[in-house]
């Protein structure tokens, strides 16, 4: 049972290029969520997702944008990477009502 | 004021001691509590969550809350190396569905 499975590991982006983090989970969870974590700054919400074909902004969602189009992909795309997005991205997933998300292992990103 | 706040850390203990986390928040509607860890360089897991306010015991673990201060927290009983992680609290806000605010998380070390 694989869980939340994050693709590529680590990137090294320059300003202004585009790239998008994979996200896939096994467990036929609803409930889909991209976080950043900064130092100091905790997990902040970026966009989140109730199912297939829905989603919709969280807290920082400039700058990002993601799809949904099965149950088990929730990719996010960087466009027009600024250094502010330099950050480690973590992919989670849920059920309803629950509140033990299930994170994925993190993409670490900088851009340069 | 940020929502939740949580005392950064690092937090330095010798193997055996007992360690209190602590966490505070301005929300006083805010009703599901959570504490994940997170060791280095991997995702958050889910540690303890618990409804209201009271105690809730698990293993070596016991998670606190306190609605009337608007303080939680998480105590380590017989603290052993492998405790060693960042320590991260989560709560839901009003409204929030399933969608987590975290924490900073703080910083844990258990020395031999």
């Amino acid at each position: 049972n694989a869980g939340v499975t994050q693709t590529p590991k680590f990137r090294i982006l320059k300003i202004g290029q585009s790239m998008t983090l994979q996200c896939a989970q096994d467990m036929n969870h609803n409930y889909m969520y991209w976080y950043r974590q900064d130092p100091g700054m905790g997990l902040k919400l970026i966009y989140y997702s109730v199912g297939a074909g829905i989603t919709d902004k969280g807290e920082v969602p400039n700058g990002y944008n993601v799809s949904r189009s099965t149950t088990e992909d929730f990719p996010l795309r960087l466009e027009l990477a600024a250094p502010s997005q330099t950050s480690v991205y973590f992919c989670a997933s849920s059920y309803p009502d629950s509140y033990g998300y299930t994170f994925g292992s993190g993409t670490r990103l900088t851009v340069v | 004021q940020k929502e939740v706040e949580q005392d950064p850390g690092p937090l330095s203990v010798p193997e055996g001691a007992i360690v209190s986390l602590n966490c505070t928040y301005s929300n006083s509607a805010f009703q599901y509590f959570m504490w994940y860890r997170q060791y280095s360089r991997k995702g958050p897991e889910l540690l303890m969550y618990t409804y209201s306010s009271g105690n809730k015991e698990d293993g070596r673990f016991t998670a606190q809350v306190d609605k009337s201060s608007k303080y939680i927290s998480l105590f380590i009983r017989d603290s052993q190396p492998s405790d060693s992680a960042t320590y991260l609290c989560a709560m839901i806000p009003p409204g929030g569905g399933n969608k987590l605010t975290f924490g900073t998380g703080t910083q844990l070390k258990v020395e031999l």
